[in-house]
């Protein structure tokens, strides 16, 4: 059984610039969930989706959307990068609803310079 | 009240040795708590979780102890290897029911704990 699928695993942008991160859930997990990782900050929700809809959103700007498709895979969205943005982008799925095992992604790692 | 406070930061371990981690919580509406295993340039691996219900949970050389009353949980790494070499980061969820009979999948985590394992 394949694992969470991320893509691309690495991304260098450009102040201002937008990125779009894609996700492919397990096979057969409808959940999404978004997790922003920095030193700093550790790792933070940014937020989930079930059956196409946004369930709960973290303490985020605007600038951060994301979206999930009829077959589950999501994807976000960064618009306006900055250079505090740089981080470590992870999806984990979950078979969802409720909380349950959420297996992580191994990620997209974004640079804004 | 959304925090999930863990420690120690860091942890040096002797090959053989437990190794052991805390966290805290505040939400008494968390109900699900799980711990994940990240290695350099991965993506954190689910280890081993536990519900309210049980005050202990044990898989092979992992064990999660809960105390409800204390809102406290810990992992505990028995004979602790040199590939344990790790981050570790506890977490912990709530069903929430206000619009949707399933919950939310959203995990507040740990700031995490740097685990090395001395031959």
């Amino acid at each position: 059984k394949a694992g969470v699928t991320q893509t691309p695993r690495y991304l260098i942008k450009t102040r201002g610039q937008q990125v779009t991160l894609s996700c492919s859930p397990i096979s057969g997990h409808r959940s999404v969930s978004w997790y922003q990782q920095t030193p700093g900050q550790g790792l933070q929700f940014l937020f989930e989706y079930f059956s196409e809809t946004q369930r709960n959103k973290g303490n985020f700007p605007g600038r951060f959307s994301g979206r999930q498709f009829s077959n589950s895979r999501s994807e976000m969205n960064v618009s306006t990068l900055e250079l505090g943005d740089s981080a470590l982008y992870l999806c984990a799925s979950s078979m969802g609803p409720s909380p349950t095992e959420a297996f992580f992604g191994q990620g997209t790692r974004l640079t804004v310079v | 009240q959304q925090q999930v406070k863990q420690s120690p930061q860091s942890l040096i371990v002797q090959k053989g040795g437990i190794s052991i981690i805390n966290c805290a919580y505040e939400n008494t509406a968390f109900d699900y708590f799980p711990w994940y295993q990240q290695f350099p340039g991965k993506g954190p691996a689910l280890l081993i979780a536990i519900r309210p219900d049980v005050s202990e949970k044990k898989e092979g050389r992992f064990t999660i102890s809960f105390n409800k009353s204390a809102k406290q949980f810990s992992l505990h790494i028995m004979d602790s290897q040199p590939g344990d070499s790790a981050t570790y980061f506890c977490a912990a969820s709530a069903l929430l029911t206000e619009r949707f009979s399933g919950g939310y999948n959203k995990l507040i985590f740990g700031a995490g704990t740097r685990l090395a394992v001395h031959p």
